[in-house]
């Protein structure tokens, strides 16, 4: 079968980095996303990764191992808006989105 | 990036009616259109994905007369929920893809039910 596995929640501190980790087990692999998604509203599209390595857009970051079956989201800087749930999806062989269970990520001042 | 919209934004209604909720791609026309539901602390989960001018394709376990998907354009989609007991009470949200770089998708803001 199919499966995503992430961290159920995280919580770190207002100013600090923390990485979200994914591991996924899927049939075939088209593309890994990182979608954030905040309480009572629908997920933003945050990164995609296809080929192996980092891949940075201002304080979000995003790495990919296909080899390894991983992925992390690193989030440097953190600010209370970034309270939210992310969700790792993977595009598998048939191009259909496999989603992850999401982290909660809770952060503190 | 490209806009999705949903209407209704929540709806309220009692047991045994029908509730339609629409998605509209603003500004890009949408091919495939994919539609969600999601419980309290729960991750998303594919209800049924649909393509512009054919049938949808319903994933598993969700029932497909219940759960009428239309998609009559390449910038609407709208699902019908037929017969709504209280246990359809959920957050709906649609998707659509083919806007983006990635082809990632699009989402609309959601359809809060709540069936009494």
């Amino acid at each position: 079968g199919q499966n995503i596995d992430q961290p159920t929640e995280m919580t770190a501190t207002e100013g600090a980095i923390v990485q979200i980790n994914c591991t996924y087990q899927t049939s075939g692999f088209n593309g890994l996303f990182w979608y954030q998604q905040h309480a009572g509203e629908a997920p933003t599209f945050l990164s995609y990764n296809v080929l192996d390595g980092l891949e940075e857009k201002g304080r979000f970051s995003s790495f990919l191992s296909r080899s390894k079956g991983y992925s992390y989201l690193l989030l440097k800087e953190l600010q209370m808006k970034d309270s939210a749930s992310y969700l790792c999806a993977v595009l598998d062989s048939n191009y259909q989105l496999i989603w992850g269970a999401g982290t909660k990520l809770i952060i503190k001042p | 990036g490209a806009v999705v919209s949903q209407h209704p934004s929540r709806v309220i209604c009692k047991s045994g009616t029908s509730v339609k909720i629409e998605c509209r791609s603003l500004d890009f026309q949408a091919t495939t259109m994919f539609w969600y539901r999601q419980f309290p602390k729960q991750s998303l989960m594919l209800m049924a994905t649909s393509n512009e001018g054919s049938k949808a394709t319903y994933e598993q376990g969700v029932e497909k007369d219940k759960f009428l998907i239309n998609h009559a354009s390449l910038t609407l989609s709208t699902l019908t929920v037929t017969s709504a007991h209280p246990e359809d009470s959920s957050f709906y949200i649609c998707s659509a893809g083919g806007a983006g770089d990635y082809n990632e998708q699009f989402f609309g803001p959601g359809t809060r039910l709540t069936v009494l």
